[in-house]
């Protein structure tokens, strides 16, 4: 199928080995950043999500830091998994209200087995 | 499986047809929202349904596309007059109507429309 992947930055890491995303958000409101995992071919699958209250948390095998100064957030996956290859997007929104989400600009990971 | 179910999965249309998709929701959540995908771009929002009202249009939304979800149910989504550039993926999401950690929006796995 097509690959949600095409013209996006791209990560290429070795299975085994930490990778470390970035993205940049804009909306200095918005106080709820969620990251995505998408492949090919399928919606988005949540992965983590870290309120503007904290600048860390951590679930299995990811953590996410965040960075309200510049506006900053990464996505960092431990011991990186074959699995773990597809796009990855940050979004941002707001806790109260309609809590429609903003999507940052996608980064492929690929990882070599 | 539970999840939030999108049909058809494929469409092919010709241009000035009109399509029509389907997203049924998560059981019991609340929040239906409609988002569009472009090859290699995220998301973008088009339109929210609290319940069975439709709470906000993205100015993405022309007076081409209208959206329902009559019974705070299942929610269409019908393109008139389809233009090539209707051409992407639809997703639709949902998620419980409170705040915090449920805020999470679930997400289907998409309509992928072509119109030739």
């Amino acid at each position: 199928g097509e690959s949600v992947g095409l013209h996006l930055p791209t990560l290429s890491v070795q299975e085994g080995d930490n990778s470390i995303i970035n993205c940049a958000y804009s909306n200095s409101a918005s106080d709820y950043f969620i990251w995505y995992k998408q492949e090919s071919g399928k919606g988005p699958q949540f992965i983590i999500d870290i309120r503007s209250n904290m600048d860390k948390r951590q679930g299995q095998r990811v953590t996410v830091l965040l960075n309200k100064t510049v506006k900053h957030l990464s996505l960092q996956i431990a011991a990186t998994q074959p699995g773990d290859s597809a796009v990855y997007f940050c979004a941002e929104t707001r806790l109260y209200g309609n809590n429609r989400l903003a999507f940052g600009k996608g980064n492929q990971v690929v990882v070599i087995p | 499986d539970t999840g939030v179910s999108q049909d058809p999965r494929h469409k092919i249309t010709k241009r000035g047809q009109n399509v029509t998709f389907r997203c049924d929701p998560i059981s019991e959540h609340n929040r239906l929202y409609w988002y569009r995908q472009t090859l290699g771009q995220g998301p973008e929002f088009l339109t929210y349904f609290q319940n069975e009202a439709q709470l906000e249009k993205s100015r993405l939304l022309s007076d081409r596309f209208s959206a329902e979800r009559p019974k705070g149910s299942f929610s269409t989504l019908e393109i008139q007059r389809t233009e090539q550039g209707d051409s992407a993926m639809y997703l639709c999401a949902s998620s419980p109507a409170s705040s915090g950690r449920d805020n999470e929006q679930f997400f289907g796995p998409g309509t992928r429309l072509t119109v030739l």
